[in-house]
């Protein structure tokens, strides 16, 4: 257990609203990320944070923002969801010195 | 760009029976590998990882991995299976030395059959 929770676990939301989805740790880690799951992709990275206010681009970014204006909390914003954007979204941490990422539980969000 | 094959979309074994998942990738130098596992509705759960050394290790659950630089693979292997291993596994890679920037495969269904 890495001390990771995200909320909401689950959202349905209407396409073309805004969504943020946050991840919070209590460990003090300084990298998070936020990936997306979906059925024949397996996970894929959206954002990843290296500290407060330190953020970069990962494989799927359009669309998304994130923003990490404190160690504890990375959120990851949807400015005008789509329905390809239904997905299952995984935050994860990266333990100092382990080289290993840690998950949270995960958020279930659909766009309709 | 660094890409991370599991040839198998879905494999069903009886529960006692060995276990091997594949896992290649493509990758010029060694990177740091990683098996994880997902249960039904749950995030992931690292199972094991290779960063350098014995190209044989062990992880959780009974799981083990070996590394094969000459065919770019990093298969996982469990003696035998019990129903509760039913999950999907992924294989990741990092290039990055720090695992920064894991490259996931698309993961394997296991079924357990009783």
């Amino acid at each position: 257990d890495a001390g990771i929770t995200q909320s909401p676990r689950h959202k349905v939301t209407e396409t073309g609203t805004p969504v943020t989805l946050r991840c919070h740790q209590t460990e003090n880690h300084r990298y998070m990320y936020w990936y997306r799951q979906d059925p024949g992709h397996g996970l894929r990275l959206i954002h990843y944070s290296y500290g407060v206010k330190d953020t970069d681009k990962g494989e799927v970014s359009d669309g998304y923002s994130v923003s990490r204006s404190k160690t504890e909390d990375f959120l990851l914003t949807l400015e005008s969801a789509t329905s390809s954007q239904t997905s299952v979204y995984f935050c994860a941490i990266t333990r100092a010195g382990s080289y290993e990422q840690y998950f949270g539980p995960g958020t279930r969000l659909t766009v309709t | 760009a660094q890409s991370v094959t599991q040839p198998d979309i879905h494999i069903t074994v009886s529960e006692g029976a060995s276990l091997e998942l594949r896992c290649n990738y493509s990758y010029g130098a060694t990177p740091y590998l990683f098996w994880y596992v997902q249960s039904p509705g749950q995030g992931l759960q690292l199972l094991l990882k290779y960063f350098s050394g014995d190209t044989l290790v062990q992880g959780i659950k009974g799981f083990e991995a070996e590394f094969k630089r000459s065919q770019s693979s990093f298969n996982l292997r469990k003696p035998s299976v019990h129903w509760s291993d039913a999950a999907e596994y992924f294989c990741a890679v990092d290039n990055t030395g720090t695992a920064s920037k894991l490259t996931f495969g698309t993961g394997t269904r296991l079924q357990v059959t009783l």
